[in-house]
């Protein structure tokens, strides 16, 4: 079964309030975590990765958070945009250190105007 | 770079009838994987390939198959194909964690 899943399918924000996007981990053996955007019709983007040797990593409006004592990381989006309308999903390598990746289910975020 | 390319975008498919679904990629990436996306899912892993004449399965390969003839390109067979294979898609290539995505196939079997 899957090793990583999101706490809520839909998260719905107001533009310009921030997004937080939740994963859950159950291999405490995990050590590399990844986000990926995925919009309407296309293929998922990568837009961060975060390594178990780290508790914070920024990069443009996005940051993720990585608690390895209860498995959770998340995914926080500043100022959210309509541009950031799409499903977002956490994924991890499985096993650790292989180059395959498993996905969780994804949460769908939309913005209200 | 074109990235990564996948053909056709669309198919609808008989069940029974075979095809091949195309992907590739001019990054020059050794690792390609094939993923399956179904409704309210995340992407479930079919086949994944980390070199060229090197295939292995992953979470769902029944009805499946693949070969990685050159490191460009990693095409999947569907050879009788099922409503149950109704899906999207989507190839991917990477030379570490970081996959690239193609676009999609939107497959239909009926």
């Amino acid at each position: 079964g899957e090793s990583v899943g999101l706490h809520l399918p839909t998260l719905s924000v107001q533009e310009g309030d921030n997004s937080i996007i939740n994963c859950a981990y159950s291999n405490s053996a995990s050590d590399y975590f990844i986000w990926y955007k995925q919009e309407s019709g296309k293929g998922p983007q990568f837009i961060i990765d975060i390594r178990s040797n780290m508790d914070k990593r920024q990069g443009q409006r996005v940051t993720v958070l990585l608690n390895k004592t209860v498995k959770h990381l998340s995914l926080q989006i500043a100022a959210t945009q309509p541009g950031d309308s799409a499903v977002y999903f956490c994924a991890e390598p499985n096993p650790p250190g292989a180059q395959k990746l498993v996905f969780g289910q994804g949460t769908r975020l939309t913005i209200n105007p | 770079n074109a990235g990564v390319t996948q053909t056709p975008k669309f198919q609808v498919l008989k069940t029974g009838q075979s095809m091949t679904l195309q992907c590739a990629q001019d990054m020059n990436h050794e690792y390609m994987s094939w993923y399956r996306q179904d409704p309210g899912m995340g992407l479930r892993l079919i086949h994944y390939s980390v070199g060229a004449g090197i295939t292995d399965q992953g979470e769902v390969p029944n009805g499946y198959n693949v070969s990685r003839s050159t490191t460009e390109d990693f095409p999947l067979r569907l050879l009788s194909a099922a409503p149950s294979q109704t899906s999207v898609y989507f190839c991917a290539s990477s030379t570490g964690w970081e996959q690239y995505f193609g676009p999609g196939t939107r497959l239909t079997v009926t």
